[in-house]
């Protein structure tokens, strides 16, 4: 059972352009986390989805940001006019039906905004 | 507010010696707790889930406590080799507000010298 996979590892973006982070859940699990770790701080919680439906974005800043998990295919973090201050580690989690399950980690994408 | 809190920031001991890391939150009303480790530049390694209803969990030479009375966590690490040696973040999933969503220290670094 492959893990939580993350895609791309790195990504460069330059101020203004756009950037999508991607994250296909391990196999059997239908429940997505974004977290968010700036430089030198801990993990931010983001947002929370299940298929097709985003179930708690409290997490996530209100402009710029969106998230999906599609009926097929991965969740997309979108983050549209990079900025410096985006520049992080992009972390992803999934975990099956219920709430007394661990939340499995992928290995991040880390984003560098130049 | 709920927060999660870890002390200390940043602990050094030698190669053989028995530590403990500390974990605070501010809230009892807890779902389970959970113990992670993070390698710089890697994602996070689920190390220990104790649930509400639990005191301890182990895991070969780590062992956890929760005392949800007094919002505190322990992880005992026993006979420390420099292998050891990551970010050991501890994460709450607080019962109140979206119950999914997973409330993180901001670490504790540890360095265990050979």
């Amino acid at each position: 059972n492959a893990g939580v996979m993350q895609n791309p590892r790195h990504l460069v973006r330059r101020r203004g352009q756009e950037a999508r982070l991607r994250c296909s859940p391990m196999k059997g699990h239908s429940h997505v986390y974004w977290y968010r770790q700036l430089p030198e701080e801990g993990l931010k919680f983001m947002v929370y989805l299940q298929k097709e439906n985003i179930i708690d974005e409290s997490g996530m800043p209100k402009e710029r940001f969106s998230a999906e998990f599609p009926k097929e295919g991965p969740s997309i973090l979108r983050i549209q006019q990079v900025v410096r201050g985006d520049s992080a580690a992009y972390f992803c989690a999934s975990s099956p039906q219920s709430i007394q399950e661990t939340q499995y980690f992928g290995p991040g994408t880390r984003l560098l905004v130049l | 507010k709920q927060e999660v809190t870890q002390i200390p920031a940043a602990l050094s001991v030698p190669e053989g010696e028995n530590l403990v890391l500390n974990c605070s939150f501010t809230d009892s009303a807890i779902y389970n707790l959970q113990w992670f480790r993070q390698d710089p530049g890697k994602g996070l390694t689920s190390l220990l889930l104790i649930q509400s209803s639990q005191r301890e969990q182990t895991s070969g030479r780590l062992n956890a406590s929760l005392d949800k009375s007094s919002g505190r966590s322990t992880l005992y690490i026993a006979a420390s080799q420099p292998g050891d040696s990551a970010t050991y973040l501890c994460a709450v999933r607080y019962s109140s507000g979206s119950a999914r969503q997973l409330t993180f220290g901001s670490g504790t670094q540890l360095t265990v010298l050979p």
